[in-house]
């Protein structure tokens, strides 16, 4: 099956400064990865996905991912965040299911914090 | 606003019970998903519909189960709730059943089993 690894549960950052989320995927074959921004108490939003189209992915909100296959990471950046940045966020992979489905595997999310 | 419509949006039971979360996916979407999300586990795949029909089957229990119905709603039965089984339950919606496909969430059902 494939996996994916959000390395720090916790990341904080002073607003405008830049912000990386780590991800790490594991997959047997070619992946198509995802990033959502979760806030309180809110369901998941999309901000980009990574469907072999390009490997640097633009998102909404300012953020952008870069899929690396040689290092296995799909991380998201933000140039400068803003405080209202601050979220949960998942990165995800897409991988087949049982009986022809689909399904998301989630890593297990990354909290950021936006200090002023 | 992603489309998907989930009610109730609270539910408070207790141990023992059963009870059924709703689930109304974006216009045009067939495929339906279920999630769990808790501190402990995580965001967990349940079960997938596409078109009324179980696609997919993730780490649902035995004690839960779910169906699509005509109209493209689905709901999540949960019974002989346990007290671990207070979670938030989400659904998602695609087009179809490619690995492509973007999932969109609703905004959840926290279940609180007491």
């Amino acid at each position: 099956a494939q996996s994916v690894t959000q390395l720090g549960s916790h990341v904080s950052v002073s607003e405008g400064a830049l912000v990386l989320l780590r991800c790490n995927y594991s997959s047997s074959v070619p992946p198509y990865l995802f990033w959502y921004v979760q806030y309180p108490n809110q369901g998941l939003q999309l901000l980009l996905k990574y469907t072999s189209a390009a490997t640097l992915v633009k998102g909404i909100n300012g953020f952008e991912a870069e899929f690396k296959k040689s290092e296995t990471s799909f991380h998201l950046t933000k140039p400068s965040a803003h405080m209202s940045d601050a979220a949960e966020y998942f990165c995800a992979v897409s991988d087949w299911g049982t009986n022809t489905g689909n399904q998301f595997y989630f890593g297990t999310g990354t909290s950021l914090t936006v200090i002023p | 606003d992603s489309g998907v419509t989930q009610t109730p949006k609270h539910l408070i039971t207790a141990t023992g019970q059963r009870v059924t979360l709703r689930c109304s996916p974006r216009s045009g979407d067939l495929s339906v998903y279920w999630y769990q999300q808790s501190l402990d586990q995580g965001l967990q795949f349940l079960i997938q519909y596409y078109n009324g029909e179980e696609r997919a089957k993730g780490n649902i229990l035995e004690r839960f189960s779910a169906q699509q119905f005509p109209d493209l709603h689905s709901e999540l039965n949960l019974s002989s709730l346990e007290l671990g089984d207070s979670a938030l339950y989400f659904c998602a919606s695609s087009v179809g059943t490619r690995r492509a496909d973007t999932q969109y969430f609703g905004p959840g059902t926290r279940l609180t089993v007491l």
